[in-house]
């Protein structure tokens, strides 16, 4: 089983909709949890941490349910200028802390 | 803000060559990586390291080795450069392992191309 999956999409949503995207986690000691942009032939950029008790920023929403082993990224009033793949990004465990398990990120296309 | 750093853009080699990939972080980080990216593969892991002169094999170690002689500087090698081998090279630091939510800073990446 992978560590992290997630829904490769694409998403494609018109200016202005709510989108969200899910991703699943293999590793229930997992404590650090993040949300990661790339856009087209760029590197990976942070978008946001995800908080425990779930945190939002400006336009985006993330939520963290352990339970359930999954985190969620909730765009509002989608801009063209958020179209880009979303990266779901868990850390590892014991000795491997430091290391990050990327998912095969989520495609957005945001049209006019 | 934190600056990785990788010495190339782009890079274009013969098969057989030795290849250096160089990342620099002015961020006095502990832990240092490469990945590579592919279409429809997402990110994989070659190596990493936790300190000066650690190493770790990431998921595909295979054709790589790594050198971290100073805690800023971590390099990639390709001994014999192949064809298999032509992707996008990411280079990305953080803080120490265990540290709560230390996110990976990533270099603009190396395009490589082995003809």
């Amino acid at each position: 089983r992978k560590e992290v999956e997630q829904d490769p999409g694409p998403f494609n949503v018109p200016e202005g909709a709510t989108v969200a995207f899910n991703c699943t986690y293999s590793n229930s000691a997992s404590q650090s949890f993040f949300w990661y942009r790339q856009d087209c032939r760029k590197e990976p950029k942070l978008l946001m941490s995800v908080y425990s008790s779930g945190n939002e920023d400006g336009r985006f929403t993330a939520q963290l349910n352990r339970a359930s082993q999954y985190i969620s990224l909730l765009i509002r009033d989608s801009k063209l200028s958020d179209s880009a793949t979303y990266l779901c990004v868990v850390n590892g465990r014991g000795s491997t802390l430091g290391r990050l398990y990327f998912g095969r990120g989520t495609q957005l296309t945001v049209w006019p | 803000d934190v600056k990785v750093t990788q010495s190339s853009r782009y890079l274009v080699k013969r098969t057989g060559e030795k290849v250096f990939l160089e990342c620099v972080q002015d961020m006095d980080h502990e832990n240092m990586f490469w990945y590579r990216q592919d279409p429809g593969l997402g990110l994989r892991l070659i190596y990493f390291s936790y300190d000066v002169k650690m190493k770790e094999k990431g998921d595909i170690p295979e054709g790589y080795s790594v050198s971290r002689e100073k805690k800023e500087r971590f390099s990639l090698i390709l001994e014999s450069a192949s064809t298999n081998q032509t992707s996008m090279y990411l280079c990305a630091s953080s803080l120490l392992p265990g540290t709560y939510n230390s996110p990976l800073h990533f270099g603009n990446g190396t395009r490589l191309t082995v003809t």
